[in-house]
C-alpha cells in the first residue's frame, strides 16, 4: 500500500535551517507530485508547496518563496523539504502528502495519504 | 489568494444527531473543494473531493454539496468516532492551495 514515512523530530535555533525527509513506497515515486503542508500547534493547515519527483520542478507558496527548497532523490524514492532562516513561528508539524488516487483516476491537488508528520521546534 | 471561511468554529452535538458544516470561499472555486477530518495527533484524512465525491472507504453518512463559493459537509447521524476537526481546502486558483481554519466538532 502507499506509504509516506517522515524523518524524526527536530529542535533548531532561530536562524538555522531544517531538512525533513519523506520516504515514499507502494507506488511509482516519479508519477505523482509530493506536497508539503505544515500545522502550527493548535492551528490549521498551511500548504507550503510541491515537487514533481520526475522533473524536480517545484511550486512554492508565495509566503515561503526564498526560504523553502524542495528536492528529491529518485534512487531513494525520498523527497526533502528544507526551510531556512527559522523563526519561532516556524514551530509546527510538517507533513508530506501526495495526490489522491481512486482505482480509475488521480487528482494531483487533493491529498491522501499523508506522512505521519515531523515536529520541528524552533527555540533558543 | 483564495480565503476559505469555515463556520461555525465549534459545533457541539450528540451522537445520532445531524451535523452541518459550512465553508465559504472569497471567490468562486467552481467544484474544486475538498473536506478533511483530523483527529488529535493524527494526520488529516481526505473525506470528500470535488465538492461531493466521497473518498475511498469513507462512510455514506458523510456527504458534501455546493459549488462556486458556498459548500456544506453533512454528517447524517454522528458516530462517536466522528468528533474531530474538519477542514475544507480549495485547488481552483493556486498557488497557494488554501485551507479553511477548521471547524471543531465536539460532543455535547
Amino acid at each position: 500500500q502507499v506509504q509516506l514515512v517522515q524523518s524524526g523530530a527536530e529542535v533548531k535555533k532561530p536562524g538555522a535551517s531544517v531538512k525533513v525527509s519523506c520516504k515514499a513506497s507502494g507506488y511509482l515515486f516519479t508519477g505523482y507530485h509530493l506536497h508539503w503542508v505544515r500545522q502550527a500547534p493548535g492551528q490549521g493547515l498551511e500548504w507550503m508547496g510541491r515537487i514533481n519527483p520526475n522533473s524536480g520542478d517545484t511550486n512554492y507558496a508565495p509566503k515561503f518563496q526564498g526560504r523553502v527548497t524542495m528536492t528529491r532523490d529518485t534512487s531513494m524514492t525520498t523527497a526533502y523539504m528544507e526551510l531556512s532562516s527559522l523563526r519561532s513561528d516556524d514551530t509546527a508539524v510538517y507533513y508530506c502528502t501526495k495526490g489522491f488516487c481512486t482505482t480509475t483516476s488521480c487528482y494531483e491537488n487533493w491529498f491522501d495519504p499523508w506522512g505521519q508528520g515531523t515536529l520541528v521546534t524552533v527555540s533558543s | 489568494e483564495i480565503v476559505l471561511t469555515q463556520s461555525p468554529a465549534t459545533l457541539s452535538l450528540s451522537p445520532g444527531e445531524r451535523a452541518t458544516l459550512s465553508c465559504r470561499a472569497s471567490q468562486s472555486v467552481s467544484s474544486y473543494l475538498a473536506w478533511y477530518q483530523q483527529k488529535p495527533d493524527q494526520a488529516p484524512r481526505l473525506l470528500i473531493y470535488d465538492a461531493s465525491n466521497r473518498a475511498t472507504g469513507i462512510p455514506a453518512r458523510f456527504s458534501g454539496s455546493g459549488s462556486g463559493t458556498d459548500f456544506t459537509l453533512t454528517i447524517s447521524s454522528l458516530e462517536p468516532e466522528d468528533f474531530a476537526v474538519y477542514y475544507c481546502q480549495q485547488r481552483s486558483i493556486w498557488p497557494p492551495i488554501t485551507f479553511g481554519q477548521g471547524t471543531r466538532l465536539e460532543i455535547k
